[in-house]
């Protein structure tokens, strides 16, 4: 099946520097990519859509400076949180729809999450 | 707009016993619902999902969910459940032309019991 590859799958940084997040499709192609956020015991945030080879799309309240979304490639989107501080601590988790199957109700994939912590 | 709610923030239940998590939608338009599960520290697996044709859709793990449009509901059910089956799991909803631009509820963290 579908594979998502994200990486690192927990990571501790010091208050200030940044982080970056990978996320791959191993064996499918997916012009668009999802960026979610999950804090303790609760829903998925979608952060922001990020598209293959355009500028990221991000909801209302998200900080596209703090949040750096990057999709350079068919297989390849990354999130980077600059400056980080404790509040950025989270559990971030990517999905990517395969561009060969087309909507309707192909499923998201999902990778494992990163589990950021800033100290 | 759109919404989902899942009413139980936590079930617990015994092993070999029926289960049933409940989530309801809001939508002015026609949906796709989706129920995923997360098993600590993991992405979102594809549980079922329910896009046109029969209500009812099943998963190969036991699971079902029927859908239901009169009643706005998708809830889950497994007839018996196994202590793997714990996990936190999460209904979700989209629609036509939502771009897999997916709402979710606030989970259900599925307990299962000896």
């Amino acid at each position: 099946g579908a594979v998502v590859s994200q990486h690192p799958s927990r990571v501790i940084c010091k208050s200030g520097t940044s982080v970056k997040i990978e996320c791959r499709s191993l064996d499918f192609q997916a012009t668009t990519m999802f960026w979610y956020r999950q804090f303790p015991k609760q829903s998925l945030m979608l952060m922001a859509t990020s598209n293959e080879g355009s500028k990221a799309t991000y909801e209302q309240g998200v900080e596209k400076d703090k949040f750096l979304i990057n999709h350079a490639s068919l297989t390849l989107s990354t999130l980077t949180v600059t400056s980080a501080h404790p509040e950025d601590s989270s559990f971030y988790i990517c999905s990517a729809r395969d561009s060969g199957q087309g909507w309707t109700g192909s499923p998201l994939h999902f990778g494992n999450g990163t589990r950021l912590t800033v100290t | 707009a759109q919404s989902v709610t899942q009413l139980d923030s936590q079930v617990p239940v015994f092993e070999e016993a029926p289960v049933e998590l409940r989530c309801n939608y809001s939508s002015s338009v026609s949906v796709y619902l989706f129920w995923y599960v997360q098993y600590p520290n993991q992405g979102l697996q594809l549980l079922l999902k329910y896009l046109s044709g029969s209500t009812l859709v099943e998963s190969i793990n036991g699971f079902e969910a029927e859908f239901n449009k009169s009643q706005t509901s998708f809830h889950l059910r497994k007839p018996s459940v196994h202590i793997s089956d714990t996990a936190e799991y999460f209904c979700a909803v989209t629609h036509t032309g939502g771009g897999n631009k997916l709402t979710f509820g606030t989970g259900t963290q599925l307990k299962v019991e000896l």
